[in-house]
């Protein structure tokens, strides 16, 4: 049984919309964390998230992107103004502790037209 | 800034050869992380290695993690057809907690 579950799968917007992924750990992780895979290329770490703040960004990460943990179950990944460039697959994992491995989610493929 | 490198980047075998990927940090890491993403799937922890010149061994794969905890290595006896895909290699970063993924190694096991 996966420890976290990612949804949508796929998501289709065009350029300019909102998107939100979302991310349910099964267990109860301290870590969360999201990567984003662009197609062929390595995993890119984006934001981590820790006692309800974010503990580390990448450059990445810019204003465009928030994240927040609203219920204490749900961990959403929000792209506010979506860019060709943003056309990628994004994995929520998490984790127990700092440098614990970490239990990625499927994925959601992100595809901006 | 801290880099993970990982080479080669793709490679085809013939089943049961064998197969191995290496992994250099820029700096001293404390632990190293394997994981193994399927074509079209997600990454999936198979390893962490912490003690200096650590070796494990999980059936056919082989880790190494180098004296100066700087580089590593996977190495696959006797590839199948099931071992294909991506193997990443990943470490801490120096300050703060986030993962950074080497570029992966794809591969190929031609029956």
């Amino acid at each position: 049984e996966p420890e976290v579950t990612q949804t949508p799968s796929h998501q289709v917007t065009q350029m300019g919309q909102e998107v939100i992924l979302r991310c349910v750990p099964i267990s109860n992780h301290l870590y969360f964390y999201w990567y984003r895979q662009i197609l062929g290329q390595k995993v890119e770490f984006l934001v981590s998230f820790y006692n309800n703040e974010i503990s580390e960004k990448s450059e990445i990460f810019d204003d465009q992107f928030s994240v927040e943990r609203p219920d204490g179950s749900n961990f959403t990944l929000k792209i506010r103004s979506t860019k060709l460039e943003d056309s990628a697959m994004y994995f929520c994992a998490v984790g127990w502790g700092d440098d614990s491995p970490l239990h990625f989610g499927n994925g959601t493929r992100l595809t901006v037209t | 800034g801290q880099q993970v490198m990982q080479i080669p980047q793709y490679q085809h075998v013939q089943e049961g050869e064998d197969f191995t990927t290496y992994c250099n940090s820029s700096t001293t890491l404390s632990n190293i992380q394997w994981y193994k993403q399927r074509p079209g799937g997600h990454p999936v922890f198979l390893i962490q290695l912490v003690k200096s010149g650590e070796v494990k061994k999980q059936k056919r794969l082989t880790f190494q993690f180098g004296e100066a905890k700087k580089n590593s290595s996977l190495h696959i006896t006797a590839t199948q057809t099931t071992d294909v895909g991506t193997y990443f290699c990943a470490g801490p970063m120096e300050y703060g907690n986030k993962l950074v993924f080497g570029a992966g190694t794809i591969l190929r096991v031609k029956s």
